[in-house]
């Protein structure tokens, strides 16, 4: 069964440090999404992504992130100077639709 | 505005108890779309079921169950004779048009079944 894909699983960053997360959508649908879950607190939506530009993205997604689809099959979240408040665990899901989005594993980025 | 609202959160079964999730969702749109996600301890989010707020149909799957109502506005899920692997935080979550693409999730309930 096809899924989505995401690396690495936990990435450690210092303060100010770039950081890229990566995903793998499944092969066949169009719309790409980044939602983030800080620990023990309920899921976020960050950012969708349709037909190479952002369809939406929510007040968490400032001017620090951005989001790209370099190649046919992966997707990539960028956070440019990373700050403590953004460790969390980021998920990438994607759908045919914009409903029954399907979620990857999570990359766990921990910024000290 | 949207929202969703799981009241419960935390709930603790002995193995073969039933055990209902309540979600109270809030939306002005007539049409709208709600879903339930599992994330099982190792962290993942797994798709469960989505409802479309013109089916109002009960759904059963194996030991899981849905129960809509818009007169109420609740997508409440049971578990059926619970087992130790439906231990879990379980998310409702909310899609409309005025949500646009983002899903709005609940806080979640965790479901702790011991044996």
């Amino acid at each position: 069964e096809p899924e989505v894909t995401q690396t690495p699983s936990h990435q450690v960053t210092q303060m100010g440090q770039e950081v890229i997360l990566r995903c793998v959508p499944i092969s066949n649908h169009l719309y790409f999404y980044w939602y983030r879950q800080i620990l023990g607190q309920k899921v976020e939506f960050l950012v969708s992504f349709y037909n190479n530009e952002i369809s939406e993205k929510s007040e968490i997604f400032d001017d620090q992130f951005s989001v790209e689809r370099p190649d046919g099959s992966n997707f990539t979240l960028k956070i440019r100077s990373t700050k403590l408040e953004d460790s969390a665990m980021y998920f990438c899901a994607s759908s045919v639709t914009i409903y029954e989005q399907y979620f990857g594993p999570g990359t766990r980025l921990t910024v000290t | 505005a949207q929202k969703v609202t799981q009241a419960q959160t935390e709930i603790s079964v002995v193995e073969k108890e039933d055990v209902t999730l309540d979600c109270v969702y809030e939306t002005r749109d007539t049409t709208y779309y709600l879903f339930w996600y599992k994330q099982p301890p190792s962290g993942e989010l797994v798709f469960l079921i989505r409802r479309n707020s013109f089916d109002e149909q009960n759904e059963i799957s194996g030991r899981y169950s849905w129960n809509f109502q818009k007169s109420t506005s609740s997508f409440n899920f049971t578990i059926t004779a619970s087992q130790v692997v439906d231990s879990a935080v379980y998310f409702c979550a909310l899609n409309s048009n005025q949500a646009g693409t983002a899903l709005i999730f609940g806080k979640g309930t965790t479901l702790s079944v011991s044996s």
